[in-house]
């Protein structure tokens, strides 16, 4: 059955430093999202991707933030210069049409 | 009360037991899933219904909707230890566009064997 997988599934790094987290949807979805979720604290919506642009991205997401579909089966979202509090699990997430899979995640910690 | 908020937060039960939980939203949705998380671990998608479907199931999962109270029940019937986890119901809102889900904080399922 076709998964959502992500790369690295555990990333550490200092304050300041940038990170790319990837991630490979489902080979026929067309949509795509990033999430994360704060240890403790919900998922949060971070920004959707269709048709190589943002659709629509949540306060969060802000300049530090940026997300790119390279080629056609990677999507990565990029933290330019890390924070404390970026650290949390991030979600990769594709959808064909209604229901959206979820990859296992890449735990972020930013010493 | 915020979008996408479960109850009760947290649920015990013995194996064979079944389980409901509930969640309830705020605002008109084209569809609401729920997801079921292990411990530090990716959420896994159980079920989606769509705005004008009132019940779906699969398998041992049966899910309402009521969009007159805003408000979806999941019930997992005869329970089994490996079914302990969270379960988040996610909401579809209409008024965004693309499909972003909104989570609630999730209801935590313990299962005894």
């Amino acid at each position: 059955e076709p998964e959502v997988t992500q790369t690295p599934s555990h990333q550490v790094t200092q304050m300041g430093q940038e990170v790319i987290l990837r991630c490979v949807p489902i080979s026929n979805h067309l949509y795509f999202y990033w999430y994360r979720q704060i240890l403790g604290q919900k998922v949060e919506f971070l920004v959707s991707f269709y048709n190589n642009e943002i659709s629509e991205k949540s306060e969060i997401f802000d300049d530090q933030f940026s997300v790119e579909r390279p080629d056609g089966s990677n999507f990565t979202l990029k933290i330019r210069s890390t924070k404390l509090e970026d650290s949390a699990m991030y979600f990769c997430a594709s959808s064909g049409r209604d229901s959206q899979y979820f990859g296992p995640g890449t735990r972020l910690t930013v010493l | 009360s915020q979008q996408g908020e479960e109850d009760p937060q947290a649920l015990s039960i013995q194996e064979g037991e079944n389980a409901t939980m509930n969640c309830s939203y705020k605002t008109s949705i084209n569809n609401l899933q729920w997801y079921r998380q292990n411990s530090g671990r990716g959420l896994v998608h159980l079920i989606l219904i769509r705005s004008n479907e009132r019940e779906k199931h699969s398998g041992r999962l049966r899910v309402t909707l009521d969009t007159s109270k805003k408000s979806s029940s999941l019930l997992i019937t005869a329970s089994r230890a490996a079914d302990t986890a969270s379960y988040f119901c996610a909401t579809d809102e209409t008024s965004t566009s693309y499909g972003k889900l909104t989570f609630g904080q999730g209801t935590i399922l313990t299962v005894h064997p």
